[in-house]
């Protein structure tokens, strides 16, 4: 079955820049989105179709796409933005599944 | 405003069923696919699946394909997941989310309910 390779952490210090990669063989096919989980809350979207920011998430959040990496970029990290963060995208073989990354723990230090 | 309000809380045996409600408000229930997914203590986002509200059809990832059964009743406003031959594993928080053409995926989720399976 198709998935989507993430480190399982990165550790920045405040003000920095984090940058979160996500590696899958479809990819350059299917756009990816990216979700902030805190503990206890349901996700939030950041940014879908590999680049694009929905109404009100902060401009540091902002996403890249280079043939089969997608890369998350929190510009200025705060301590707010600690948190978990998945990738998602879809199967490109017509199966019309989705599938999520194993998720990077950001820390901030 | 666009609302997912989910069902309490479940604790059940292994071997048996859990079903699970999702009720949408704030707009057209007809126009959103509603998808499933679940999350592990301490583990990834995992798709299940979805359900097109206008006509019933649906869509499940092959690793629950023969356990899951997602519904719909259009006149409650209303999405179902239900899961079968519950084992331990199966202990997680389930979600419903709504699916936005705009954005391409779910921009919308349901708070999330607990499902705790013990023998």
């Amino acid at each position: 079955s198709y998935e989507l390779t993430q480190p399982p952490s990165v550790s920045v210090s405040p003000g920095q820049t984090a940058r979160i990669t996500c590696s899958g063989d479809a990819l350059p096919k299917q756009y990816a989105y990216w979700y902030q989980q805190k503990p206890g809350q349901a996700p939030v979207l950041v940014i879908y179709k590999d680049s694009e920011r929905p109404s009100g998430i902060p401009e540091r959040f902002s996403g890249s796409s280079s043939g089969t990496t997608v890369t998350l970029t929190i510009s200025g990290v705060q301590a707010e933005d600690e948190a978990d963060y998945y990738c998602q995208s879809a199967d490109s073989s017509g199966t019309y599944a989705w599938v999520f990354g194993g998720g990077t723990k950001l820390t901030v230090l | 405003q666009m609302q997912l309000v989910q069902s309490g809380a479940e604790v059940k045996k292994t071997g048996s069923s859990v079903k699970v409600s999702c009720k949408a408000s704030g707009y057209t229930f007809t126009y959103r696919y509603l998808h499933w997914v679940r999350q592990a203590p301490g583990q990834a986002l995992e798709w299940m699946g979805w359900i097109t509200p206008f006509n019933g059809n649906t869509n499940y990832a092959q690793k629950f394909q023969d356990r899951v059964t997602i519904t719909r009743d259009r006149s409650m406003s209303t999405a179902y997941m239900e899961l079968s031959s519950l084992r331990s594993e199966d202990t997680a928080m389930y979600y419903c989310a709504a699916y936005n053409s705009k954005t391409g995926t779910f921009d919308y989720w349901g708070q999330g309910t607990l499902v705790t399976v013990s023998s």
